[in-house]
This record gives C-alpha cells, sequence and structure tokens, in this order.
C-alpha cells in the first residue's frame, strides 16, 4: 500500500496563477482532509470530505476549492495565488469513525 | 466555536525522565481526541487516540489522559529517549459523523541527552 500520496512536492507559483495539488489514497477511506501549516505553526483545515460528492469547509477555506469525484482522490485547487498561501500543506484520510488519520508527507508551496 | 490549544509551546526534558505534553479543548461535546507527532520535514504521525467515554488509554510508554470535567487532554511519555523530540499535536473530533478533525497548536519537545 502508498498509503497517502501528494504531489508535487515542492512548488513555486507567481502571484495570481493557478495550480491544483493532488493527493490520492489506496486505503479505501472515506474521509479525507487537507491542511495548510505554517512556519513553526500548528495544522488548520481548509476543506474536508466524508465520501465522493460530499465536501465542506474548514477552518481556513478562502482562496481554495476542492472536489470529491471517487474516493481515491481529493485534489485542492488553488485559482489566483497569493504571497499568504505560500505554506506546507498536507493532505490525510481516515477509514470509519473512531480510526486514526494518515497524512500525506506534504506539498511546500511558495508563491512569489 | 470549538478549538483545540496547548498550555505550553516548548517543553525541554532529560533523556530518561518522563514527559507530559498538556491540552485543552473548548468544547465538552467532543467525541475523539488524537495526539500525533511530526518531525522535522515529515507529516504527522499517530500516536495515540481516546474516545470521549474513557479517562485513561495506554501504549507503548505512551499513556492518553482525558479529564471531560475541565476539558482537558495529557499525553505522558514515559521514559524519554532521543528520537522522541518532535512536535506534537493534539487533535479533535466534535462528533462522528461530522468527522472535522481539527489541530491545536502543538508543543515542541525537545530531550536533553
Amino acid at each position: 500500500n502508498a498509503g497517502v500520496t501528494q504531489t508535487p512536492k515542492f512548488r513555486i507559483l507567481k502571484i495570481g496563477q493557478s495550480m491544483t495539488l493532488q493527493c490520492t489514497q489506496d486505503m479505501n477511506h472515506n474521509y479525507m482532509y487537507w491542511y495548510r501549516q505554517d512556519p513553526g505553526m500548528g495544522l488548520k483545515l481548509i476543506y474536508y470530505s466524508v465520501g465522493a460528492g460530499i465536501t465542506d469547509k474548514g477552518e481556513v477555506p478562502n482562496g481554495y476549492n476542492v472536489s470529491r469525484s471517487t474516493t481515491e482522490d481529493f485534489p485542492l485547487r488553488l485559482e489566483l495565488a497569493a504571497p499568504s498561501q505560500t505554506s506546507v500543506y498536507f493532505c490525510a484520510s481516515r477509514t470509519s469513525n473512531g480510526g486514526e488519520a494518515f497524512f500525506g508527507q506534504g506539498t511546500r508551496l511558495t508563491v512569489v | 466555536g470549538e478549538s483545540v490549544g496547548l498550555h505550553l509551546p516548548t517543553l525541554s526534558v532529560q533523556e530518561g525522565d518522563n514527559s507530559i505534553i498538556n491540552c485543552a479543548y473548548s468544547n465538552s461535546a467532543s467525541d475523539y481526541f488524537i495526539w500525533y507527532k511530526q518531525e522535522s520535514g515529515k507529516g504527522p504521525q499517530f500516536i495515540i487516540d481516546i474516545r470521549s467515554n474513557m479517562d485513561k488509554r495506554q501504549g507503548q510508554r505512551v499513556t492518553v489522559l482525558l479529564n471531560k470535567t475541565v476539558k482537558h487532554l495529557s499525553l505522558q511519555i514515559a521514559a524519554t529517549q532521543p528520537g522522541d523530540s518532535a512536535v506534537y499535536f493534539c487533535a479533535e473530533i466534535l462528533n462522528f459523523g461530522n468527522e472535522k478533525l481539527t489541530f491545536g497548536t502543538g508543543t515542541r519537545l525537545t530531550i536533553i541527552p
């Protein structure tokens, strides 16, 4: 099992550009999450999904969009990149209630 | 709104000693709590979890205590080792069914050789 896979690992964007951070899991988990982590800080929830076709906002959703067309994939879209979106982004997935969340290795994004 | 926070941002412990990391949460209705360890440059890793109907849960060298009266969660690490140096986060799910998993600020634990 690969677990949770995020691509790319690193990316530099110019202000105003757009990109999609990919996340895929092969554990057949229903629940998936996107977090951002600024340097020296905790993880802030951007969006989450409890199943294909269902997404919900987290603590810091502004400037981001998500979709969940399959159980495996949960891409995060940045439409107009801003310097404030410079961060490390983590994707995670969980199984049924009470299950631990498994995290990807993160995507380090810099917006200049 | 609900939030999970930590009392101490940094903690230094002598190797071999026990360490205690604390966490306060604000929503007394929360169902489930998890402790994660994050090493530099990596994603968080699960350590131990506890449901709201429990007071204590033990793992290998780790114990989580839940005090619902004062809405306090702690992680005890016994006989600390250099590999325990990391940032530790508590996380919370308000209720099963909603599944919104939120994290506290984190405590940086440094083990002194």
